[in-house]
């Protein structure tokens, strides 16, 4: 089986830097996800990491150690509208792949 | 590109109905769909796993009989809650991957089917 963990809630105030950490045990791992979802909606696709390292997209980050079981989202120069619930998901191959989400760790950001 | 559309968005049935929830990938082909249930500030819980012209594979603990799933093209994927009951309440979401199972796995998700039985 899988095991994903991850802060359940983090609260930050704009324009500040926040890291969103997650730890995973896994066998067959073949890449690690994080997804943001608003209440009430789907998850919405943010960063994809499958080799050591950082993955630098915009505001957002995105880091893997493999060998560590480990990854972290970087939010910059937080906004409002990154009060969300941001989600670690772990893709494994046994025979076909799927994704194992984590909890989710809600992200209040405040003025 | 990548979009998956889910209907309806939301239905309110009574106790032991059945409900058919339909996942349509609109821009491109989907030899695989997921199911996936969310309660009420936990996490995404796969339900099974369904591929195009096979019977779904379905995760320890949900029942097979009760969550009917069918793959009949690639582009639809439905998920029937049968004999609904108050504790199937809960946010349904479907996903799905284009081309074949690969080293990439990203899964374009639907917008969600909330559902709720009286």
């Amino acid at each position: 089986g899988q095991n994903i963990d991850q802060p359940t809630e983090m609260t930050a105030t704009e324009g500040a830097i926040v890291q969103i950490n997650c730890t995973y045990q896994t066998s067959g791992f073949n890449g690690l996800f994080w997804y943001q979802q608003h209440a009430g909606e789907a998850p919405t696709f943010l960063s994809y990491n499958v080799l050591d390292g950082l993955e630098e997209k915009g505001r957002f980050s995105s880091f893997l150690s493999r060998s560590k079981g480990y990854s972290y989202l970087l939010l910059k120069e937080l906004q409002m509208k990154d009060s969300a619930s941001y989600l670690c998901a772990v893709s494994a191959y046994s025979g076909y792949s799927t994704l194992t989400f984590g909890k989710g760790t809600m992200l209040l950001v405040s003025p | 590109g990548a979009v998956v559309s889910q209907h309806p968005s939301r239905v309110i049935c009574k106790s032991g109905t059945s409900v058919k929830i339909e996942c349509r990938s609109l821009d491109f082909q989907a030899t695989t769909m997921f199911w996936y249930r969310q309660f009420p500030k936990k996490s995404l819980m796969l339900m099974a796993t369904s591929n195009e012209g096979s019977k779904a594979t379905y995760e320890q603990g949900v029942e097979k009989d009760k969550f009917l799933i069918n793959h009949a093209s690639l582009t639809l994927s439905t998920l029937t809650v049968t004999s609904a009951h108050p504790e199937d309440s809960s946010f349904y979401i479907c996903s799905a991957r284009e081309g074949p199972d690969s080293s990439y796995n990203e899964q374009f998700f639907g917008p969600g089917t909330r559902l709720t039985v009286l």
